[in-house]
């Protein structure tokens, strides 16, 4: 059971370049969230989904673009990088209903020089 | 959400209780208090929640106050493992999604 799922883990950007950062759950978790952490600051919300074909904006949304085709997968997308999208990512799945914990990633590490 | 107040810094000697504050004062009635933690860059990890009473699990115990305006999550053993920053965090459940937000936390260090 491999729970929340993060690809790639590190990856190097040159501004300008497009990439696309990959979250896939096996819980069947029915909600999905995408949310940077900078130094020296919490989490923050990028985008999220309530299920599949759905997506939302959270606290930062701009200069992201997200996907939920798959109810198990959840892509983020960065079309033109920028050095000040340099940070960590992390994926989170949670439950509908009770509030259940979020099970997140392992986090990706993206650099944008 | 109702915003959070943890201190930046904490220490506890390995074996014993580590009692971690939080306040938030303007949380409503149907707002939940969660309590994850992260350790050193990995994701965070959910630890325990609760509304209004107190709640223990495996890994810690979670006390609320009458009033609902702070909370304190306790490690009843700490060990060097439990060396993490704490988030506390206030979240209404929604049909739009749990959204949590997640502060700067208390950083919690664990020492022999």
């Amino acid at each position: 059971n491999a729970g929340v799922t993060q690809t790639p883990k590190f990856r190097v950007l040159k501004t300008g370049q497009s990439m696309t950062l990959l979250c896939a759950q096996d819980m069947n978790h029915e909600y999905m969230y995408w949310y940077r952490q900078d130094p020296g600051m919490g989490l923050r919300l990028i985008h999220y989904s309530v299920g599949e074909g759905t997506t939302a904006k959270g606290e930062v949304p701009d200069g992201y673009n997200v996907s939920r085709l798959k109810k198990q997968n959840f892509l983020l997308g960065l079309e033109s990088a920028a050095p000040s999208q340099t940070s960590v990512y992390f994926c989170a799945s949670s439950v509908r209903g009770p509030p259940y914990g979020y099970t997140f990633g392992s986090g990706t590490r993206l650099t944008v020089v | 959400d109702a915003k959070t107040t943890q201190p930046p810094s904490m220490d506890c000697a390995e074996g014993r209780a580590a009692n971690l504050p939080c306040n938030h004062s303007t949380i409503s009635g149907n707002e939940y208090v969660y309590w994850y933690r992260q350790i050193h860059s990995q994701g965070p990890q959910y630890i325990i929640h609760g509304l209004k009473n107190n709640e223990t699990n495996e890994m810690a115990s979670l006390i609320i106050t009458e009033d609902r305006k702070s909370s304190t999550l306790i490690l009843p053993h700490a060990t060097l493992r439990d060396t993490a920053v704490y988030y506390c965090i206030v979240s209404l459940l929604t049909g739009g999604g749990n959204k949590l937000t997640f502060g700067t936390g208390t950083q919690l260090k664990v020492e022999l």
